[in-house]
């Protein structure tokens, strides 16, 4: 299986607040990664996928990036709704793998 | 606007099968692929397995001999079965929709609770 390590675990950050997320692979999966938002109680969301593209209704303020190894989730002015969980997720080889999540608190 | 909704038992003793149904409302699993997953209480996310609508499935190794997901196009409906439960397997499950490689559509989820 290939294994998903995201960093931080956990961040703290004020509402414009512009914040990056990294998701490290174990093995190369080209750009097959994908991203998700989950607000507390709540399904998760997917906001990107293949590393850079937008989810329809996605506002504008995530991008994502990367290639390989290693991806990155940027958002770009923090709004109160992104604070939430967000989970990587590989789609190179089943079986599809999560990273552990990284809880984006407000400060 | 597509919604998924999900049912099934949520408190089951160590050795039952756990059953989950899932149905797309605005919408159908016609060139989709229907998945479940789960997230145990604190964790994160594990992929549990999917089905297509020609009923062709993928399913997670670790999982595998426990698990039947089987597809009803006929009512737009996903379900998953998972045989022997533990205490290990308590976790919100939800169904999904979404293309071979990601789940753009996901149900409101269901804690199942395993406990004697």
């Amino acid at each position: 299986d290939i294994q998903m390590t995201q960093s931080p675990s956990s961040l703290s950050a004020s509402v414009g607040d512009s914040v990056t997320i990294t998701c490290r692979t174990s093995q190369s999966i080209s750009r097959f990664l994908n991203w998700y938002r989950q607000r507390p109680g709540k399904a998760p969301e997917l906001l990107i996928f293949s590393t850079s593209n937008l989810q329809s209704g996605i506002p504008s303020r995530f991008s994502g990036s990367g290639s390989g190894t290693d991806f990155t989730l940027t958002i770009s002015s923090l709004q109160p709704e992104d604070f939430a969980i967000y989970s990587c997720q590989q789609s190179y080889s089943v079986p599809w793998t999560f990273g552990q999540g990284t809880k984006v608190e407000i400060k | 606007q597509v919604q998924l909704q999900q049912w099934g038992a949520g408190l089951l003793q160590p050795s039952e099968t756990l059953s989950l149904t899932c149905t797309v409302n605005g919408g159908s699993f016609s060139g989709y692929y229907g998945g479940w997953i789960r997230q145990p209480p604190g964790k994160g996310l594990e992929w549990i397995g999917e089905i297509n609508d020609s009923g062709t499935t993928n399913y997670n190794p670790s999982l595998k001999s426990r698990v039947i997901i089987s597809v009803d196009m006929s009512k737009n409906q996903v379900s998953l079965k998972l045989s022997s439960v533990t205490a290990a397997d308590t976790a919100v499950y939800y169904c999904a929709r979404g293309g071979l490689r990601w789940f753009s559509n996901w149900g409101q989820g269901t804690l199942v609770t395993v406990s004697s």
